[in-house]
């Protein structure tokens, strides 16, 4: 089951920032919170991740509450392109660091919808 | 970044009959690949672990003997729903982790999306 919990909505006005929540109550010391969308009919997209520290790529920004039980993703300018599905999930880092296998489970994340 | 890159993008089958859909990895090597099925207004879940060399691990309620998976180089995996029913009709997601890179990112295919009548 997913261990985060996220709103099923959004809008979002073209240029706008869009702030998007989630909750990961149950996350464990080991576990990193990933941020991936969909749009319609495509693989998922990897947008950034983060263990604790804030995080920022040219795609977004990743803030972590300090107690780590929740996060916010933000793109900073939103454009009509970034409507989508936004998945927020928690998970070890596999592979490389052994353990898990690296795979991810998906909840039914946030449809953002960006509207002109 | 990484490239992962599925084929058939879409493919119509009929009823009974089996359907192969291969996912490589363009520019890197991946000993691990992840098949998703996501049906329609629903998230992805996960059916199976394809690991290089030996066998896939599936997800509880998948049957390994409908959905035979083959990870016989580190760049290709490939999944073949034998018997396919019209239930089986989804949108098919892999996905493979390039841990030469940043083990964090786990790259998808563009998914191929299966309808059987």
């Amino acid at each position: 089951d997913a261990k985060t919990t996220q709103p099923t909505s959004m809008d979002c006005a073209e240029g706008r920032a869009a702030n998007l929540p989630c909750n990961h109550s149950t996350i464990s010391g080991n576990e990193y919170v990933y941020w991936y969308r969909q749009i319609h009919s495509q693989g998922p997209q990897y947008i950034i991740h983060g263990l604790k520290n804030n995080e920022t790529n040219e795609m977004a920004s990743l803030i972590i509450t300090e107690d780590r039980k929740s996060s916010t993703l933000i793109l900073p300018h939103a454009t009509l392109r970034d409507t989508a599905v936004y998945y927020c999930i928690v998970s070890p880092a596999g592979g490389f660091y052994g353990g898990s296998q690296g795979n991810l489970i998906f909840g039914k994340g946030t449809k953002l919808s960006v509207k002109p | 970044g990484a490239v992962v890159s599925q084929h058939p993008s879409w493919v119509i089958c009929k009823s009974g009959t089996s359907v192969k859909i291969e996912c490589r990895s363009l520019d890197f090597q991946a000993t691990t690949m992840f098949w998703y099925r996501q049906f329609p207004k629903q998230s992805l879940m996960l059916m199976a672990t394809s690991n290089e060399g030996s066998k896939a691990t599936y997800e509880q309620g998948v049957e390994k003997d409908k959905f035979l998976i083959n990870h016989a180089s580190l760049t290709l995996s490939t999944l073949t729903v034998t018997s396919a029913h019209p239930e089986d009709s989804s949108f098919y997601i892999c996905s493979a982790r390039d841990i030469g890179l940043n083990p964090g990112e786990l790259f998808f295919g563009e998914g191929s999306r299966l309808t059987v009548l």
